[in-house]
């Protein structure tokens, strides 16, 4: 259980194209999905967190514009990178809290299996 | 603001062998979570162990086991009888109280699996 569902896995895309990014919860509720980048050899670090129903909270540094967070169900949440450059090449993972287990404050996040973006 | 350090790039054991990631953190909170999660190739993260910061027992489970030392701020991994699937990328991560559910990720630990 708990599977969350990242689609594409890869993509490649050219410079000053957008490019969206899902994040599906498979077989559960999901009111909060979290994104985050993941430079090589490096930890993740949260960009945003998205809640269903209401704008994303993005982390300082983070430019709310360039990518934009939708979270219009309780089983889909969005990423979409708008005017790609290169240095938005990264790896994207996104994660999913259980709405059910909403009361267990040890319950871990789900993550989706990623997806690297190259823009050439 | 929180932070964790994991001070190892790269371990490296050999298979059936114990060995024991480190991980400290840095927290001004007195009720907070623990977790090391586990990242193989295929990228995708996968939840190793648990701990509550209000539980002084040490969490278990099968062959992962960690050393909570509140006091010290220190949350070590161990994994004993090693295998060459737990050959991953491990991350510690901190998460605040209620109400949050931002998680702190450490650098990530490299651990390799010689058989």
């Amino acid at each position: 259980g708990a599977v969350v569902s990242q689609h594409p896995s890869w993509v490649i895309c050219k410079s000053g194209t957008s490019v969206k990014i899902e994040c599906r919860s498979l077989d559960f509720q999901a009111t909060t999905m979290f994104w985050y980048r993941q430079f090589p050899k490096q930890s993740l670090m949260l960009m945003a967190t998205s809640n269903e129903g209401s704008k994303a909270t993005y982390e300082q540094g983070v430019e709310k514009d360039k990518f934009l967070i939708n979270h219009a169900s309780l089983t889909l949440s969005t990423l979409t990178v708008t005017s790609a450059h290169p240095e938005d090449s990264s790896f994207y993972i996104c994660s999913a809290r259980d709405r059910l287990q909403s009361g267990a404050y040890n319950s871990p996040l789900h993550f989706g299996n990623g997806t690297r973006l190259t823009v050439t | 603001a929180q932070t964790v350090t994991q001070s190892q790039p790269e371990m490296s054991v050999q298979e059936a062998e114990t060995v024991t990631l480190s991980c400290t953190y840095d927290t001004s909170e007195s009720d907070y979570y623990l977790f090391w999660y586990k990242q193989p190739p295929s990228r995708q993260m996968i939840l190793v162990i648990r701990q509550e910061a209000y539980k002084q027992q040490n969490a278990t489970e099968n062959r992962f086991s960690v050393n909570f030392q509140k006091a010290a701020k220190s949350f070590s991994l161990k994994i004993s009888d090693s295998q060459l699937g737990d050959a991953a990328m491990y991350f510690c991560a901190y998460r605040s109280p209620p109400g949050t559910y931002k998680y702190i990720f450490g650098t990530g630990t490299r651990l390799k699996v010689l058989a």
